[in-house]
Order: structure tokens, then C-alpha cells, then sequence
């Protein structure tokens, strides 16, 4: 059974601070990562992707991939409170058309 | 572009009956992925479309079932439906079954 795991929180950091969300995955023929951040009683939304080794910055994000260590993170700089929410990290299986979730870090940044 | 849509959100059953969902991906998307997500598992994947083809599958019985027809909108279906199918319902499209984006979801309540 192929899994992502995150570690489900609540990670609570103050405002302004740097939120640092992990991801391992078991699959090591995946190539493509992804973040998601989901509010409450909201639908996933695509935050990053990152398919090479490094870093990936976009705004205020920063992925980070390292496949030899199959690990998978999310740095959020200057932290707002309207980031508060679940950080889902899904990996896409190698071979097939799926993707694997893990279950979500949630996230609180505190004013 | 008009984002992922789904179609009802919301929706109340009764034990025993069949519920059918649809979802129409984003414009030239032709990639759609169906999803269950419950507080207590997380999102599990159930299927993959794409040109009308199922791709994968994931490990959910036979009463779930989907289609997708030649524009690419998308209807998956629950017969004989039981109290543990009460979660929420995403469609996901993709144009490259690469980057994901998810529509709002059915909240589906089985009583």
C-alpha cells in the first residue's frame, strides 16, 4: 500500500513567522508532488507542484523535494492568519493515473 | 476560465437508493479524477477519466461506478447506498493528469 504521511498538527506559529509543513511518501518512482491547501468545509486548492529535486519558490511558498530521501515540504514565509488551514501533500503514483493524499498538517497561524 | 463544477452539493438519500453525481471539468481539460473524502479517511481515490476511458480505479466496491461522455463531463454513481458513503464527493480535472484542480464538492448525506 503506497501512502503519503504528514503529520496531522495542529501546527500553531505566530504571525509573521516561518510555517514549515512535511510530507514523506513511500512510492520511490514518484516524480510529481503536490501542495494543497483546503479550508474548512471548502473543496483542495493547488498551491505548488514540484517535480525536480531542490526548491521551488512562489510568493510567500517554497517546496521542497528530496527523492533520495522520498520527503516532501512547504515552507510558508511571513505566515498570515487567513492561512490558517489543512495542508494536504499528494504524490502521483508511478505508472498509473492516480494520486495519493496523505491526510493533512493543520495549520494555525495565531495574531 | 470557468473553474470545475459539481453538481448537486448538496444531497440528502436514504439508505438502500442510488445517487448519481456529475461534474464538468474545466474547458480543454480532459482528465477527471473522482474522490471521497470523510474526516475519518481522508481523500481516497476512487476513479480516472480520460477520452472517456477509465484509467484506474481505486479499491472501492462495485456499487460505485463512473463514465465520462465525449465532452468530458463526468457522472459517477452510488446504488444501494449505505451510511458509510456520507462524505464528500470532489471531481478533480486535469488537462495532463498532472496538475489537479478540484471542483466544490457533494456533500453527500446518506440517512
Amino acid at each position: 500500500q503506497k501512502e503519503v504521511e504528514q503529520n496531522s498538527g495542529p501546527l500553531s506559529v505566530p504571525e509573521g513567522a516561518i510555517a514549515s509543513l512535511n510530507c514523506t511518501y513511500s512510492d520511490r518512482g514518484s516524480q510529481s508532488f503536490f501542495w494543497y491547501r483546503q479550508y474548512s468545509g471548502k473543496s483542495p486548492e493547488l498551491i505548488m507542484s514540484i517535480y525536480s529535486n531542490g526548491d521551488k519558490e512562489d510568493g510567500r511558498f517554497t517546496a521542497q523535494l528530496n527523492k533520495a530521501s522520498q520527503y516532501v515540504s512547504l515552507l510558508i514565509r511571513d505566515s498570515q492568519p487567513s492561512d490558517s488551514a489543512t495542508y494536504l501533500c499528494a504524490a502521483h503514483e508511478a505508472g498509473t493515473y492516480k494520486y495519493i493524499f496523505g491526510t493533512g498538517t493543520r495549520l494555525k497561524v495565531l495574531a | 476560465k470557468a473553474g470545475v463544477t459539481q453538481t448537486p452539493r448538496y444531497l440528502i438519500k436514504t439508505r438502500g437508493q442510488q445517487v448519481t453525481l456529475s461534474c464538468s471539468p474545466i474547458s480543454g481539460h480532459r482528465s477527471v479524477s473522482w474522490y471521497q473524502q470523510t474526516p475519518g479517511q481522508g481523500l481516497q481515490f476512487l476513479f480516472e477519466y480520460f477520452s472517456e476511458t477509465q484509467r484506474n480505479k481505486g479499491n472501492f466496491p462495485g456499487r460505485f461506478s463512473g463514465r465520462q461522455f465525449s465532452n468530458s463531463r463526468s457522472e459517477m454513481n452510488v446504488s444501494t447506498l449505505e451510511l458509510g458513503d456520507s462524505a464528500l464527493y470532489l471531481c478533480a480535472s486535469s488537462p495532463d493528469n498532472y496538475e489537479q484542480y478540484f471542483g466544490p464538492g457533494t456533500r453527500l448525506t446518506v440517512t
